[in-house]
């Protein structure tokens, strides 16, 4: 059974901290991807992530994904106040399977 | 193009009454995904389709929900007997390939009184 976790859970920081929010699995995915949330929307892509080892940039947002692809991990540099949301990893084990979502990590910069 | 779009946004209604909740995809692509989301959760899975053929249904979902994808277009998710505990917000989202990458709705968010 596919399984996505996510931590930490919560994250309340400071303007300008840098964070590390962390997806892994204990299976192997074909790809994976990050979305970004706020409330009473729907998600939001902002990368995938396909070969294991890759990293991939987005401004202040550092993406990799794991050598084994099982494992992902965000990066942001100099959290401002506009990052809140929720942060969620998402992927399917190949392409013809479902997608399945972590629970999130909830983030808070405050000014 | 103008994104997924889902309606109706809010829905309020009592127990034991069936709501029934539409999305249209982005049209050109063929999958189309629902979904459930508690506040604070990540959405979880209920169903899928590629084209009109539905690939996979939650286990958890139990007989109370359907959904259908007829012509592989705009698909629709009822729910019969509404309980309290349907009360969330159900997300559709669709993709155009198989990379996994998903355009969601804005959502419809159910309470059920």
């Amino acid at each position: 059974t596919q399984l996505l976790e996510q931590s930490p859970q919560f994250l309340s920081i400071q303007e300008g901290e840098n964070l590390t929010v962390y997806c892994n699995s204990s299976s192997v995915f074909s790809s994976l991807q990050w979305y970004r949330q706020e409330p009473g929307e729907g998600p939001v892509l902002l990368v995938t992530v396909v070969t294991g080892g890759e990293v991939k940039k987005l401004k202040r947002l550092t993406f990799q994904f794991g050598d084994a692809r099982k494992d992902s991990s965000l990066h942001i540099t100099a959290a401002q106040p506009g990052d809140t949301g929720l942060y969620l990893c998402a992927g399917a084990e190949t392409s013809y399977d479902k997608v399945i979502f972590g629970p999130g990590t909830s983030l808070s910069v405050i000014p | 193009d103008t994104g997924v779009s889902q309606n109706p946004r809010h829905k309020i209604t009592k127990r034991g009454q069936n709501v029934t909740f539409r999305c249209d995809p982005i049209s050109e692509h063929n999958r189309l995904y629902w979904y459930r989301q508690t506040l604070g959760q990540g959405p979880e899975f209920l169903t899928y389709f590629q084209n009109e053929a539905q690939l996979e249904k939650s286990r958890l979902l139990s007989d109370r929900f359907s959904a259908e994808r007829p012509k592989g277009s705009f698909s629709t998710l009822e729910i019969q007997r509404t309980e309290q505990g349907d009360s969330a917000m159900y997300l559709c989202a669709s993709s155009g390939d198989y990379t996994g990458e998903l355009f969601f709705g804005e959502g419809s968010r159910l309470t059920v009184l």
